[in-house]
Order: structure tokens, then sequence, then C-alpha cells
């Protein structure tokens, strides 16, 4: 079974400063797909980013970019010029290529302080 | 509609009673997902249906759970009998399809809590 790991329960960064937070996870598999979703207070699930195993390039959605590294099993998401919007509870989630079921991180609490 | 909505947005209950979360995905999304929720964790899997069939009802913890699809679109998380570590934010997602890079789309979540 696929596990994911965020290993920082809790960061903080200063507003317009840089953040990375991290994931790691367990496959076997060769082909997979990885999302980093935001879950602010309002309690709703928002997806952030997303990667293709099989695609080297890291991905990037504006301020948003990711660290892939596919031997390590590594997923890191950086946010560049961090907003207080960006407060929120991020979590990292992992799905088979021909899985249906997302398996999510136990989540990295990221407070920006102004 | 716009996005995938949930109701009850908080529901209390007492210990034993029943109790139905419904949940409406985004219109023409094929697939949809239940998740729940504990304080301080990340979402764990429960069910998810392609079409109105369960295809994967393997996070189910026992059978006071189950949840319907009819007519392939609203769905309906039943508890019966519901315990005081049912309490939890119980989360449903949905799917345009199937495709790997297909992500899912939130709702709000519905807050049980059982007294």
């Amino acid at each position: 079974a696929q596990t994911v790991t965020q290993s920082q329960p809790e960061m903080s960064v200063q507003e317009a400063e840089t953040v990375t937070l991290s994931c790691t996870y367990d496959t076997s598999e060769s082909n997979y797909y990885l999302f980093w979703y935001k879950q602010p207070p309002s309690r709703q699930m928002i997806l952030v980013i997303r990667q293709e195993a099989y695609k080297q390039q890291n991905a990037t959605e504006n301020r948003f970019s990711v660290n892939f590294q596919k031997a390590a099993k590594s997923f890191s998401l950086k946010i560049s010029d961090s907003q207080l919007g960006d407060t929120a509870m991020y979590f990292c989630a992992f799905m088979k290529h021909y899985g249906q079921n997302f398996v999510f991180g136990p989540g990295t609490r990221l407070s920006v302080l102004p | 509609g716009a996005g995938v909505s949930q109701t009850p947005s908080n529901k209390v209950t007492e210990k034993g009673k029943y109790v139905e979360l419904r949940c409406d995905p985004i219109s023409g999304h094929t697939a949809l997902y239940w998740y729940r929720q504990s304080l301080g964790q990340g979402p764990e899997f429960l069910i998810y249906f392609q079409g109105t069939g369960a295809a994967d009802d393997s996070g189910l913890p026992n059978d006071r759970f189950f949840a319907v699809r009819p007519e392939g679109s609203v769905s309906t998380l039943k508890i019966q009998r519901t315990e005081r570590g049912d309490s939890a934010v119980y989360l449903c997602a949905s799917r345009k399809n199937s495709m790997g890079d297909s992500p899912l789309h939130f709702g709000n979540g519905t807050r049980l809590t059982v007294t």
C-alpha cells in the first residue's frame, strides 16, 4: 500500500518570503500522480498543483512550484512571495496511474505572519 | 452546480442515532468520493463511486457505514447506530473522469458531532 509522509506538522513564514513544505511517499509503482491541496479554515480542500511522475519537468503554478525527486520519492512544495491568504493546512496526495484512490498525508499547518 | 455541495454543513446527533449526509457533485462528474477527516489529520478514504456503483468501498470502517448514489449524481452517506468515535468532518469530492490527472474537487464537508 502507498503511504504519504509530511514530516513538518507546523511551519511559519514571514509575508513575502519563500517557504518549502516537504512530502515523501512510498510506492512500488513506476507511474503515478502527485498533488498538493490547500485547506484554509473554511474547510474546503483546494487543488494547488499536480505532477505526473513520468514528467521530469517540475510543475509550476504562479507562486507555487514543486521539486519532484522521483528516485528519492520526494515531492516538496515551494511557495514564493508568501501571502497572508496562504495560511492553511497543506496536504500532499498520491494516486496510482491506474488507481482511483487518492492517499493523503497528515498535513502541514502553514502560518504566514505579517 | 458550480461546485460540490454538501449538506448539512454541521450535524449534531446523539449516540445510537441514524444520520444521513448528502453530497451533490459537480454536474457531469462521473466519479464521487467520500473521505473522513479527523481533527488535525489528513482525509481518510471511505468509498468511491464510478457512476451508480461503488467501485471501491474498502475504506468503510464497518457495516454501520453505507453509501448510495442511485442515479449517478447525488450521493448519501448513511451511518447507523452512531458512536462518539464517528465524530469527524466528512468530505465529499468529485472528479470529471477516471483519468489519472483528473483532480478531486471537494465540498466544504459536513462536521458530524456525536454526543
